[in-house]
């Protein structure tokens, strides 16, 4: 699997956007990019994913450079329920059975 | 929808007594995992099944057993528990392996072994 390194930590204030930045300078052509947060004390839940344009959801938004070689989380506007750890993962566009979790990047929203 | 659910939240056990780990879903979906999260590290692959009654190994898979008897249920068993099978266990599943395919993750349980 393809390797992602993101920041350890990150922290923001609440009701501003959020940046998180995921390097993944060995993606290949066929590999999703995925984000999954992991609130304390709960599972993973989904955030978002992408391929090669940037997506939009109710949750996020996901910018995805040129080369595909980075990408961006965006919270557009930060909540206290945001703080979490975040987990960049890429999955094999062919399927996989497993998400390959680093050590994610935990994020602090000072209110 | 329930989503997916786990039995027991917290539980502690001696070396050496034995457990089973009970993971339900709700969503008809056809694959199911089991990871382990340990302290300040991200969740490591047990076991996963791609539908009933089959099972297969994922990365740490030593010490543990699954059985996937019905669609809905994945029970993972600990015969003879050490104290580096202390953890948080999650339980997972999906509609597909694609992917694009989410994972849908339970709420964990907590198992000290001492």
């Amino acid at each position: 699997d393809a390797k992602t390194t993101q920041p350890n930590s990150m922290e923001s204030n609440e009701e501003e956007p959020v940046h998180l930045p995921c390097n993944h300078s060995t993606i290949s052509g066929t590999d999703y990019i995925h984000w999954y947060r992991q609130l304390p004390s709960q599972g993973p839940e989904y955030v978002i994913h992408g391929l090669t344009s940037n997506v939009n959801n109710r949750m996020a938004s996901l910018a995805i450079a040129e080369d595909r070689k980075s990408s961006t989380l965006i919270l557009h506007r930060a909540t206290l329920r945001d703080a979490a750890v975040y987990y960049c993962i890429l999955r094999y566009q062919g399927g996989s059975e497993k998400l390959v979790f680093g050590k994610g990047t935990k994020l602090t929203v000072n209110p | 929808n329930a989503g997916v659910t786990q039995t027991p939240k917290f539980r502690v056990l001696k070396t050496g007594q034995s457990m089973t780990l009970l993971c339900a879903q709700d969503m008809n979906h056809e694959y199911m995992y089991w990871y382990r999260q340990d302290p300040g590290m991200g969740l490591r692959l047990i076991h996963y099944s791609v539908g009933e009654g089959t099972t297969a190994k994922g990365e740490v898979p030593d010490g543990y057993n699954v059985s996937r008897l019905k669609k809905q249920n994945f029970l993972l068993g600990l015969e003879s528990a050490a104290p580096s099978q202390t953890s948080v266990y999650f339980c997972a599943s999906s509609r597909g392996l694609a992917g694009t395919a989410q994972q849908f993750f339970g709420p964990g349980t907590r198992l000290t072994v001492l």
